[in-house]
């Protein structure tokens, strides 16, 4: 398994406050990725990163931030979490876009409650 | 824009006997297409993927994925199911000018013994 840790693997916490989730990866590799999990609705992109401190918007990125001040840390922040937020999460990484070819890897996810 | 489609939520089979699980996609460009499993509180697996070349592609676990470009489809198939091949599975397609993965909905698979 490719070297992803997520954490926490659960939270459970209440609308309005914020929360941030960290991906931290052994792999070097450049991209790095947050999706949400959702019945019905696959995996949605949320933000992404192609390098350090470069960061770009998915499809479902309102409400949600992301920093990536080191190659192995990825971090997402709900600045003021709602119930909509509610959802699994998961971190991916994958190596350069040269090699766009290759498959992302993926964490073994958040769950996040938010009541 | 791109596109995957996962007609089927579910899809039963007995064990023993051959399973497809249907992708069809739509991209501009050449397409990438990855098949990948997900087993409860897991992330997803790699399964395998298309890229250029043989047209049956095979990956982990005795899957293989048949990429037919008319019908724009990549489907997963085993010979003979296991029980053990009961999870969720995704489809996702990249094209060959984009960084982002677009995913199916998913098909949750269900082996009976």
């Amino acid at each position: 398994d490719a070297g992803i840790t997520q954490s926490p693997r659960h939270k459970v916490t209440e609308t309005g406050t914020p929360v941030t989730l960290r991906c931290h990866q052994t792999e070097n590799h450049r991209y790095m990725y947050w999706y949400r999990q959702d019945p019905g609705h696959g995996l949605r992109l949320i933000h992404y990163s192609y390098g350090v401190k470069d960061t770009d918007k998915g499809e479902v990125s309102d409400g949600y931030s992301v920093s990536r001040s080191k190659t192995e840390d990825f971090l997402l922040t709900l600045e003021s979490a709602t119930s909509s937020q509610t959802s699994v999460y998961f971190c991916a990484i994958s190596e350069s876009r040269q090699n766009s070819n290759q498959p992302q890897h993926f964490g073994d996810g958040t769950r996040l409650s938010i009541l | 824009a791109q596109s995957v489609a996962q007609p089927e939520d579910q899809v039963n089979v007995a064990e023993g006997n051959p399973l497809t699980v249907k992708c069809t996609y739509s991209v501009s460009g050449n397409p990438y297409l990855f098949w990948y499993v997900q087993y409860p509180n897991r992330g997803l697996q790699f399964l395998l993927k298309y890229i250029t070349g043989d047209n049956l592609v095979k990956g982990s676990y005795g899957f293989e994925a048949e990429f037919n470009k008319s019908q724009t489809s990549f489907h997963l198939k085993k010979p003979s199911a296991l029980v053990s091949d009961s999870a969720l599975y995704f489809c996702a397609v990249r094209s060959s000018n984009t960084d982002k993965l677009i995913f199916g909905t998913g098909t949750r698979l269900q082996v009976f013994p």
